[in-house]
């Protein structure tokens, strides 16, 4: 069964205390990997796509990679307005099949 | 310009009532997508249209009515819904349609409160 699960599921960490999010992932046929933040009531916004092993992305404090299994979301030096909940979400199928599937996400939370 | 509009904000109807919601793109996205989520949970996927025609149904209940106008716009038709419906609902778009892989960008949702 396709199954995506991110840990951990609540993490609190003081500003400029760097950490990372993981997520893992079972599934057949990997399309995409796609990480998003999400403040309370609104819609998820778009962080990256990473499509195969080995790639890396990174945007200001936010850097994110991908192996066979996994993917982590590195956050350096984070500050107080980097509290939200972060998804992570893949794509998968072969021809002819869609499958999006998120994971449960981390909320984080940056204290000043 | 990445940005999905969604109407109205908040939305309270009673159990007998029949509203509707929409979306709006301007990006020449040819997929969208509506999404249900509850609390602390993840978005789930409800319908996906590619090129103005349904391409996935995943097996939602039919007081959900999906419609698409024209390849900016989205609706999601709602009648007779039950109090558990009562969540925030996502549009989100695409550029490729189908089954290509593709980044989607998410609206800032409807909350629906249904007493």
């Amino acid at each position: 069964e396709d199954q995506v699960t991110q840990s951990p599921e609540a993490l609190r960490l003081q500003e400029g205390e760097s950490s990372s999010l993981n997520c893992s992932y079972t599934v057949s046929g990997l399309r995409g990997l796609f990480w998003y933040r999400q403040d309370p009531g609104k819609g998820p916004e778009f962080l990256f796509t990473l499509y195969s092993a080995g790639e890396e992305k990174e945007k200001e404090r936010l850097k994110a990679t991908l192996t066979k299994k996994e993917s982590f979301l590195h956050i350096t030096a984070p500050k107080p307005e980097d509290s939200a909940t972060y998804l992570c979400a893949v794509q998968a199928g072969g021809s002819g099949t869609y499958k999006y599937i998120f994971g449960t996400g981390t909320r984080l939370k940056v204290l000043a | 310009d990445t940005e999905v509009t969604q109407t109205p904000k908040h939305l309270v109807m009673g159990m007998t009532n029949k509203k509707s919601l929409k979306c709006e793109q301007h990006m020449g996205h040819r997929a969208m997508y509506w999404y249900k989520q509850k609390a602390k949970k993840p978005p789930e996927l409800m319908f996906v249209y590619s090129y103005e025609k349904l391409s996935i149904n995943e097996s939602v209940p039919s007081r959900f009515s999906p419609e698409c106008p024209n390849s900016s716009l989205l609706n999601l038709h709602l009648h007779a819904l039950q109090p558990e419906d009562s969540a925030l609902y996502l549009c989100a778009s695409s550029l490729l349609a189908g089954t290509s892989t593709d980044t989607q960008y998410f609206g800032p949702g409807t909350r629906l409160t249904v007493l």
